[in-house]
């Protein structure tokens, strides 16, 4: 079953803007990973923030955390058309060593 | 160059015929694991290893095995493939001391059986 659940699942938006991409999960976690996928290719790993944490940045990405509210949000500045994929949100499992992926946010940057 | 290496990267098969997918990475990792990824529902793990003989089963294991003999090396097996294992197939490893974080993933494998 899926733990985190990405929305919107579809975002497009004008080269320059902010895009922002929320993830919902469902149990108690130890952290929280955001990847990235280039039509059907291998995923990319952007960041990762752990459960004591509230926020990190990297590079044009800012993640936030609220583990109260059992949420991530992944902003990406500045946005280019290089940034069109899919993004995906991943939390540990109920075992702490397996894995689960939301359905992943389609991001479309026009130029 | 550091890498995760899957193959084939398409295959087509008949149901019933037995078939493996090969993994294989050269970073020295020692946790690997496994994923299908379908149309709306992101992607499942299917079996993970955290070492050499060590392996468990994912979200979706049934009708697939996985072996760990070598520390480079996780094949994933379809004894007995069916239509609704047509899917896009990800092996990934992670780096000593990150277990299920930060993984490295592989360019994937297009299934489609018959």
């Amino acid at each position: 079953s899926q733990q985190g659940e990405e929305d919107p699942q579809a975002l497009s938006i004008q080269e320059g803007e902010n895009a922002t991409m929320n993830c919902s999960y469902k149990t108690s976690i130890n952290n929280l990973q955001w990847y990235r996928q280039n039509s059907g290719r291998g995923l990319v790993h952007l960041i990762l923030i752990r459960s004591n944490e509230r926020e990190k940045h990297s590079g044009r990405l800012r993640v936030t955390l609220d583990t109260s509210k059992k949420s991530s949000s992944l902003l990406i500045t500045a946005s280019r058309a290089a940034d069109t994929a899919s993004y995906f949100c991943a939390t540990d499992g109920n075992n702490n060593n397996d894995m689960r992926f939301g359905a992943g946010t389609r991001l479309t940057v026009k130029p | 160059e550091a890498q995760v290496t899957q193959n084939p990267r398409y295959l087509i098969t008949v149901t019933g015929k037995k078939l493996t997918v090969t993994c294989s990475q050269n970073m020295n990792h020692e946790y690997m694991s496994w994923y299908r990824q379908d149309p709306g529902l992101g992607l499942r793990q299917i079996y993970y290893s955290m070492n050499v003989e060590v392996t468990d089963k994912g979200d979706v294991p049934e009708g697939y095995k996985v072996s760990r003999k070598e520390k480079r090396n996780f094949p994933l097996i379809l004894e007995s493939p069916s239509p609704n294992q047509t899917s896009l197939y990800f092996c990934a490893s992670s780096p000593p001391g990150y277990a299920n974080e930060k993984l490295f993933f592989g360019s994937g494998t297009q299934l489609s059986v018959l």
